[in-house]
C-alpha cells in the first residue's frame, strides 16, 4: 500500500539553526511532491512544490530537496525562527492525472528563542 | 495565491441535527474541491472529492447518505453532515486550486453534544 512518513512528531530547534525535516514514501510514483506548513485550528499553506526532475527547490529561506531514488525529500529552514514554529506536511498527489493530495502526518516543529 | 473562503469556522449542534459547511473559491473557478477531515494531532484524512455538476466521490469507509456534498457552481461546494453525532466531531477542511497547488480554507471545527 501507499505511504507518506514523516520520521519525526517533533523537533525542536534553537532560533537561528536550521531545521530539516523529512519525508519518505512507499509505492509512489510521483510526478511532484508538496509541502505545507499547518497552524493549530487553521487549513494547511503551500509552501513549495517540487517536481521528479528537479533535484533541488528554494524559496526565501526554505529549500526543498527530492530524490526519487532514494524515495525522500527533505525540507529545509535556514535562519529559523520562533515564527517558523508550526507543524509541516508532505504531500503527494494520489495518482496519476489527479491533483488529490494524500498527506503525511506532518512534523510539529518548534523554534525556541 | 489562490483563495477559498470557508465557514463556519466553528459549530456547535446537538445528536441528530444537521450541519452544513460551505466551501467558496473566490478568485478561481473550482472544478474539483477535495474535503478532508482532521483529528487532533492527526494528519488529513481525504473523505471526498467534490466535482462540479455531478456526483461527489466518496473514500472507501466514508457514507455518503451522511456526508452530502453539493458542488452545484464553480465557486460553491458545501458539506452537510446530516444526522450529526458525538463521533462526528472533527476539523473539517475543504481545499481545491486552478493547478497542481491546493489552497485550503480554514477549516470548519464542528463539535457535536
Amino acid at each position: 500500500s501507499q505511504k507518506i512518513e514523516q520520521n519525526s512528531e517533533a523537533l525542536n530547534i534553537q532560533e537561528g539553526k536550521t531545521a530539516t525535516l523529512t519525508c519518505n514514501y512507499t509505492n509512489y510514483s510521483p510526478a511532484y511532491l508538496q509541502w505545507y506548513r499547518q497552524d493549530p485550528g487553521r487549513g494547511p499553506v503551500f509552501l513549495l512544490l517540487i517536481r521528479e526532475n528537479e533535484k533541488e527547490k528554494r524559496k526565501e529561506r526554505l529549500k526543498v530537496t527530492f530524490d526519487t531514488t532514494l524515495k525522500q525529500s527533505l525540507f529545509h529552514i535556514t535562519a529559523s525562527q520562533p515564527a517558523d514554529s508550526a507543524t509541516y506536511l508532505c504531500a503527494l498527489a494520489s495518482g496519476a492525472g489527479s491533483y488529490q493530495l494524500t498527506f503525511g502526518k506532518g512534523t510539529k516543529l518548534s523554534v525556541i528563542p | 495565491g489562490a483563495v477559498v473562503s470557508q465557514h463556519p469556522s466553528w459549530v456547535i449542534c446537538k445528536s441528530g441535527t444537521s450541519v452544513k459547511i460551505e466551501c467558496r473559491s473566490l478568485d478561481f473557478q473550482a472544478t474539483t474541491m477535495f474535503w478532508y477531515r482532521q483529528f487532533p494531532k492527526q494528519s488529513l484524512m481525504l473523505m471526498a472529492t467534490s466535482n462540479e455538476g455531478s456526483k461527489a466521490t466518496y473514500e472507501q469507509g466514508v457514507e455518503k447518505d451522511k456526508f452530502l456534498i453539493n458542488h452545484a457552481s464553480l465557486t460553491l461546494s458545501t458539506l452537510t453532515v446530516t444526522s450529526a453525532h458525538p463521533e462526528d466531531s472533527s476539523f473539517y477542511i475543504c481545499g481545491g486550486g486552478p493547478g497542481e497547488k491546493l489552497f485550503f480554507g480554514s477549516g470548519t471545527q464542528l463539535s457535536v453534544l
